[in-house]
């Protein structure tokens, strides 16, 4: 089945510095790669996704890129705010009707004021 | 909207008893995804309905069981509960339809099992 490994576990950046977070997959057959954001005691909340047939997608300092041939994707966060302060996670999934969501195991990010 | 609603939120059990949690999705949304979300193993997938049916399972055991209803509406089992089930158990509905894959939270049921 799939299998998606995240990097790095914890990270800590300066506030107004960026972030990044990298994960890769095993299936070339997933098409969808969503992101969550989970803040302590609180629901995975989806803040970006991006499927197969698009290379980069952005929404306003969050970014994700996407590379197919390298089986890789990851989550850019720019000018980061202390309310970026969570957990983050990546997934991948199969085509429709096999849309399970495998995650990878989450990335810590603190930063610092 | 609504949100996904779960209930309960907070749920303590004895090993050996079985649960019942509860699941709404979002209006319309006709897939609910049921997930395990433990310090030690991450997030889970355990199994998806649609429409009434099971489309896909995770692999854990049979103890583990789930059913949807006519409005979309999902409860997950557990029976023979363990202190390893103890868990924040998550669902999460989408629309169930290739144009949109993405899938929203619920606030999750915390259960611990003693």
């Amino acid at each position: 089945g799939e299998n998606v490994e995240q990097h790095p576990s914890t990270l800590s950046v300066q506030e107004g510095d960026s972030a990044v977070i990298k994960c890769t997959y095993s299936d070339s057959a997933s098409n969808y790669f969503p992101w969550y954001k989970q803040e302590l005691g609180k629901r995975p909340q989806l803040i970006i996704d991006i499927r197969s047939n698009v290379g980069e997608k952005k929404d306003q300092r969050i970014a994700v890129t996407l590379n197919k041939t390298a089986k890789h994707f990851s989550l850019h966060i720019t000018e980061t705010q202390p309310e970026d302060s969570a957990v983050y996670f990546c997934a991948a999934t199969l085509p429709f009707g096999n849309e399970k969501l495998t995650f990878g195991t989450g990335t810590r990010l603190t930063i610092i004021p | 909207k609504a949100g996904v609603t779960q209930t309960p939120r907070y749920l303590i059990k004895t090993r050996g008893q079985q649960v019942t949690l509860s699941c709404s999705p979002i209006s319309g949304h006709r897939s609910v995804s049921w997930y395990q979300q433990t310090p030690g193993q991450g997030l889970q997938f355990l199994f998806e309905y649609f429409s009434e049916t099971q489309r896909n399972k995770g692999n854990f055991p049979g103890r583990f069981s789930g059913r949807q209803f006519s409005n979309s509406r999902s409860e997950m089992n557990v029976s023979t509960l363990e202190l390893g089930d103890s868990a924040l158990y998550l669902c999460a509905s989408s629309l169930g339809d290739q144009s949109a894959y993405e899938q929203y939270f619920g606030p999750g049921t915390r259960l611990t099992v003693t």
